[in-house]
């Protein structure tokens, strides 16, 4: 039983770039988040999903995508790599949205 | 949207010593979880509490969910209890975290 596992650790991109943050939990959970953590801060939502094949706003999320094609993943997609979007990015799950979230080790992501 | 202040903001403890940490929110909640994120950066479950104590060897927690605030009790610290401390209260379903209490226990 992993829990929840992010791929890749860590990514360098040049400003333009794409890229795509895959998330996977092996603990049958409905809902999955996206967050991004910035230096010094606490923990913001990107996106979320409350099931397969849904997807939902979070506070923060221009410039990014997501998807839900299998209840078990969960993928973060940069269209057009940004500096502001150097970060380090949780994936997290619960059963409900109302229970506890387990979160993954975090990618760490650069853009120059 | 929900506020969330913790405090203090950066502590310094010596190993053996007690301490308490705050988390106000401005707004009333369902849920609240507790973390510590330790310096490699991985975020780990301590509590998830609504209200009420929750004890798990020598860290403890307690929410006042009437009166908006939540404690962390951390006895004997340890070297390995460094790293930050966040809390993030449940709202609307979406967990809202605060920016953390930094935490450096020395030998």
């Amino acid at each position: 039983n992993a829990g929840v596992t992010q791929t890749p650790k860590f990514r360098v991109l040049k400003t333009g770039q794409s890229m795509t943050l895959l998330c996977a939990q092996d603990m049958n959970h409905e809902y999955m988040y996206w967050y991004r953590q910035d230096p010094g801060m606490g923990l913001r939502l990107i996106h979320y999903s409350v099931g397969e094949g849904t997807t939902a706003k979070g506070e923060v999320p221009d410039g990014y995508n997501v998807s839900r094609l299998k209840k078990q993943n969960f993928l973060l997609g940069l269209e057009s790599a940004a500096p502001s979007q150097t970060s380090v990015y949780f994936c997290a799950s619960s059963r409900d949205s109302k229970e506890t979230q387990y979160f993954g080790p975090g990618t760490r992501l650069l853009v120059l | 949207g929900i506020q969330v202040e913790q405090s203090p903001p950066d502590l310094i403890l010596q190993e053996g010593a007690n301490s308490t940490l705050r988390c106000n929110f401005s707004d009333s909640v369902n849920n609240l979880q507790w973390f510590h994120q330790n310096p490699w950066g991985q975020l780990i479950n301590l509590f998830y509490i609504p209200s009420g104590t929750k004890q798990n060897g020598r860290l403890s927690a307690t929410t006042v969910a009437t009166e908006r605030y939540s404690l962390l009790y951390i006895s004997s610290s340890q070297t390995t209890d460094s790293g930050v401390y966040f809390c993030a209260p449940y709202n609307t379903d979406k967990l809202i975290f605060g920016t953390g209490t930094r935490l450096q226990v020395f030998p």
